[in-house]
């Protein structure tokens, strides 16, 4: 148990465009979901933390009009980075922190964007 | 957001040898996580530690919550190729906040 899917996997886009990035949980519901930004050879950076059906809670530094965030449910949350540019490319993973039972965070296979 | 203090920061070890990598915090967690993770994909959950000196195994790996809750060891013995990879060490303080280490990247040399 304990699967956590992202789509997509790997996205292209052209600057200014906007992208859609989803984050489930398969086999369980997810009171927390976290999203982060990783560059090459480095670690996790946290962007930002989502509870269902609330706002989320942005990190110092990330811009919340940029990445949209919305936790619709138990088991999606959507990141959606507005006006992509280059900058922007990076390797994005969410991960989700169950509803019941131990705290642990169970992360997603990840997303690549890169924006020409 | 703090990142936890993770030693070392790179190994190259020879196949059949073992492996010790440890994180320190300078504040008390109820909770303590390793991760590996492979190029390309996201971070695994390898061990989960709930309790101050606890010591739980998975397969070859060791990991211990230490009794100060302020730091946290991982071992991996009898490497093998397939064990290359960047190990993240994580920390959940009393106020459900989470931090991650730097990363221990290992290579093993067959």
């Amino acid at each position: 148990g304990a699967v956590v899917s992202q789509h997509p996997s790997r996205v292209i886009c052209k600057s200014g465009t906007s992208v859609k990035i989803e984050c489930r949980s398969l086999d369980f519901q997810a009171t927390t979901m976290f999203w982060y930004r990783q560059f090459p050879k480095q670690s996790l950076m946290l962007m930002a933390t989502s509870n269902e059906g609330s706002k989320a809670t942005y990190e110092q530094g990330v811009e919340k009009d940029k990445f949209l965030i919305n936790h619709a449910s138990l088991t999606l949350s959507t990141l959606t980075v507005t006006s992509a540019h280059p900058e922007d490319s990076s390797f994005y993973i969410c991960s989700a922190k169950r509803l019941a039972g131990a705290d642990t965070q169970y992360f997603g296979p990840g997303t690549r964007l890169t924006v020409l | 957001g703090q990142q936890l203090n993770q030693s070392p920061q790179s190994m190259f070890i020879q196949e059949g040898e073992d492996v010790s990598m440890n994180c320190t915090s300078s504040s008390i967690f109820n909770t303590w996580l390793w991760y590996k993770q492979e190029p390309g994909e996201g971070p695994v959950l390898l061990i989960a530690l709930y309790k101050a000196g606890e010591l739980t195994s998975n397969g070859r790996l060791t990991a211990q919550f230490g009794i100060t809750r302020k730091d946290s060891f991982l071992n991996i013995s009898a490497s093998i190729p397939s064990d290359v990879g960047i190990y993240f060490c994580a920390g959940q303080e009393p106020g459900n906040q989470f931090y991650f280490g730097t990363g221990t990247s290992l290579t093993v040399i067959p």
